[in-house]
């Protein structure tokens, strides 16, 4: 079965850092680009990076460009999200979603951030 | 950046009857539009891909049309579980960009 498991997510104070995981199961994850998209509560979703299948290319969407840090480790079938400079409009859900073809067919369960002092 | 725009914000249907839910782009995205499902809890989940394309395992009553700046998911005849809210993206350009959602209701 092919499944996304993130973790990492809790209460951190404003400024402060987070590093988040997906762990991947069921499919050759070398072979894929992922990206992490977040929901604040109550809203609709934001894409937040992606990382192709070798770490060749990254994007990042503005709202994080310079304080978050995509990477994978193909070796352990694991992604990451390295959240540094948290702002309380960091709090969301946060999604991993692996790519094929530039669609996000598959969603992890998400794991939550809350940014607040 | 694309701005997709969603509407109606919400959609009030009864069982059976057809949902018809629109999405626009701020500028051509070609045919690269994707739908997506979510429930409440729940991640998304995709349904359509490539404006008119099926994802696996999703009903034939869910159909999706359109080109360039504008489309619209089809749900032809509303079962219990398709009460959700459902989000337009593209992913023609970077940033990948998502409409704000339409909550499908019951009616």
């Amino acid at each position: 079965e092919v499944q996304l498991v993130e973790s990492g997510g809790g209460l951190v104070k404003p400024g402060g850092s987070l590093r988040l995981s997906c762990a991947a199961s069921g499919f050759t994850f070398s072979s894929y680009s992922m990206n992490w998209v977040r929901q604040a509560p109550g809203k609709g979703l934001e894409w937040v990076s992606s990382i192709s299948s070798s770490s060749s290319y990254i994007y990042y969407a503005d709202s994080v460009k310079g304080r978050f840090t995509i990477s994978r480790d193909n070796a352990k079938n694991s992604l990451y999200l390295q959240m540094n400079s948290l702002r309380a409009e960091d709090t969301a859900v946060y999604y991993c979603a692996r790519e094929l073809g530039r669609v996000l067919d598959v969603w992890g369960q998400g794991t939550t951030v809350t940014v607040s002092s | 950046e694309i701005v997709m725009t969603q509407s109606p914000a919400t959609l009030s249907v009864s069982p059976g009857e057809r949902a018809t839910l629109s999405c626009r782009a701020s500028q051509s995205v070609s045919s690269n539009l994707a739908w997506y499902q979510q429930k409440p809890g729940q991640a998304p989940r995709l349904l359509i891909y490539g404006a008119s394309t099926r994802a696996t395992g999703i009903p034939a009553r869910f159909s999706g049309s359109g080109s360039g700046t504008e489309f619209t998911l089809t749900i032809s005849s509303l079962q219990s579980e398709d009460f959700a809210v459902y989000y337009c993206q593209q992913y023609n350009n970077w940033p990948f960009t998502f409409g704000q959602g339409t909550k499908v209701e019951i009616k």
